[in-house]
């Protein structure tokens, strides 16, 4: 089973619209929680990371289910530079590199 | 505008060809790392240095050879590869052990 799941899409969605992308992770021992964005032939840069109460930055929304390994974002009123790949990131904790990665969910916002 | 620099930005080398990609980052990290990026799959650590050690050799063929000479400048020496191997190759730094990853823009490489 591979550590971080993710749906790739595509997904196609106007500006405006709220949408939303899951991911769900294998290890119970996870400690750590991201979603980072990658633009098309671009390096993945941090989204921000996901707590386990939720936590809101602007137009994103993070959420934590440890019981359910699951871990949600949450775009409300989509732009068009909200087109990306988001990647679904995983640490278990202090050993430095551990970040496992899921394939990312590819997001285009059209007009 | 990014504090990790990769050189060259796309390479295209032959099978029996020795090439070496580069990565510097301007942050001050101690920790450095080799990402392997291919179509349709995860990112793949390869290698981790920290503090000019490597700490972390994930299983990798031994035609990927890295260095470390300081704590900002990282290399990855390529002999002999497979059209496989063809991917992006993404150098990281991190300052310790909290997640976030500086990544820099990446080598393109093509194996032919």
């Amino acid at each position: 089973r591979k550590e971080v799941e993710q749906d790739p899409g595509p997904f196609n969605v106007p500006e405006g619209a709220t949408v939303a992308f899951n991911c769900t992770y294998s290890n119970s021992a996870s400690q750590s929680f991201f979603w980072y964005r990658q633009d098309c032939r671009k390096e993945p840069k941090l989204l921000m990371s996901v707590y386990s109460s939720g936590n809101e930055d602007g137009r994103f929304t993070a959420q934590l289910n440890r019981a359910s390994q699951y871990i949600s974002l949450l775009i409300r009123d989509s732009k068009l530079s909200d087109s990306a790949t988001y990647l679904c990131v995983v640490s278990r904790g202090s050993t430095l590199g551990r970040l496992y990665f899921g394939r990312g969910t590819q997001l285009t916002v059209w007009p | 505008e990014t504090g990790v620099t990769q050189t060259p930005r796309h390479l295209v080398m032959g099978m029996t060809n020795k090439k070496s990609l580069k990565c510097e980052q301007h942050l001050g990290h101690n920790a450095m790392y080799w990402y392997k990026q291919s179509a349709k799959k995860p990112l793949e650590l390869m290698f981790v240095y920290s503090l000019e050690e490597r700490v972390e050799n994930n299983s990798v063929p031994s035609r990927f050879s890295p260095e470390c000479p300081n704590s900002s400048h990282l290399f990855l020496h390529l002999h002999t590869l497979q059209p496989e191997d063809s991917a992006l190759y993404l150098c990281a730094s991190s300052q310790d052990s909290t997640g976030r990853r500086y990544f820099g823009a990446g080598t393109r490489l093509s194996v032919l």
